[in-house]
């Protein structure tokens, strides 16, 4: 299994533009979740998804949103890039209702805005 | 905010010495789980405890669990260059969400 898979690994963008960053998992997981990483910060939910076709907001959802047409992938879309949504980026995932809970997570996406 | 604070932010302890690091959250709990973070990686799961227990021990790992002080902390004995990271305690509410809220973290630095 390639566990949890992030694309791109580094991207610039420039105030006002948009982009999509990738997400996806082989196990089969219903429950995926966003994350963004800031010094100091710990790991903030931007939004998250219990299983396809459901979504809903974490934390620090402004600026983002989120689809998720099928199990393995959940794409996060930033509408209009501002300078405060630079960060690292990360996806994780885990089973439901397996009594495990712990999530696994992507090698992380880190945006730099302009 | 109901981030979890941990305690202390950084940590720098010799090879082999234990090393404590505490979390503090806000809020009733179903859960409350450690990761690890290599520089430059994402997090790594450690060890998770339930609400309704105490302690609970993974190879080097102990940790524990107080529901009435809102606090858990994590015990790595005998300590490894390896085990340089930061660490971060999450909890899941137990407000029906299966959200999970991060700590800020402790970043530990063992000396060899």
């Amino acid at each position: 299994n390639a566990g949890v898979t992030q694309t791109p690994k580094f991207q610039v963008l420039k105030t006002g533009q948009s982009m999509t960053l990738q997400c996806a998992q082989d196990m089969n997981h219903e429950y995926m979740s966003w994350y963004r990483q800031d010094p100091g910060m710990g790991l903030r939910l931007i939004h998250y998804s219990v299983g396809a076709g459901i979504t809903d907001q974490g934390e620090v959802p402004n600026g983002y949103n989120v689809s998720r047409s099928t199990t393995e992938d959940f794409p996060l879309r930033l509408l209009s890039a501002a300078p405060s949504q630079t960060s690292v980026y990360f996806c994780a995932s885990r089973h439901r209702d397996r009594g495990t809970y712990e999530q696994y997570f992507g090698p992380g996406t880190r945006l730099t805005v302009t | 905010s109901q981030q979890g604070e941990e305690d202390p932010q950084a940590l720098s302890i010799q090879e082999g010495e234990n090393a404590t690091m505490n979390c503090s959250y806000k809020t009733s709990i179903n859960n409350l789980q450690w990761y690890r973070q290599n520089s430059g990686r994402g997090l790594v799961h450690l060890i998770l405890i339930r609400s309704n227990e105490r302690e609970k021990h993974s190879g080097r790992l102990r940790v524990t669990l107080d529901t009435s002080k809102k606090s858990s902390s994590l015990l790595i004995t005998a300590s490894r260059a390896a085990d340089t990271a930061s660490y971060f305690c999450a909890y899941e509410g137990n407000f029906g969400n299966e959200k999970l809220t991060f700590g800020t973290g402790t970043r530990l630095t063992i000396i060899p």
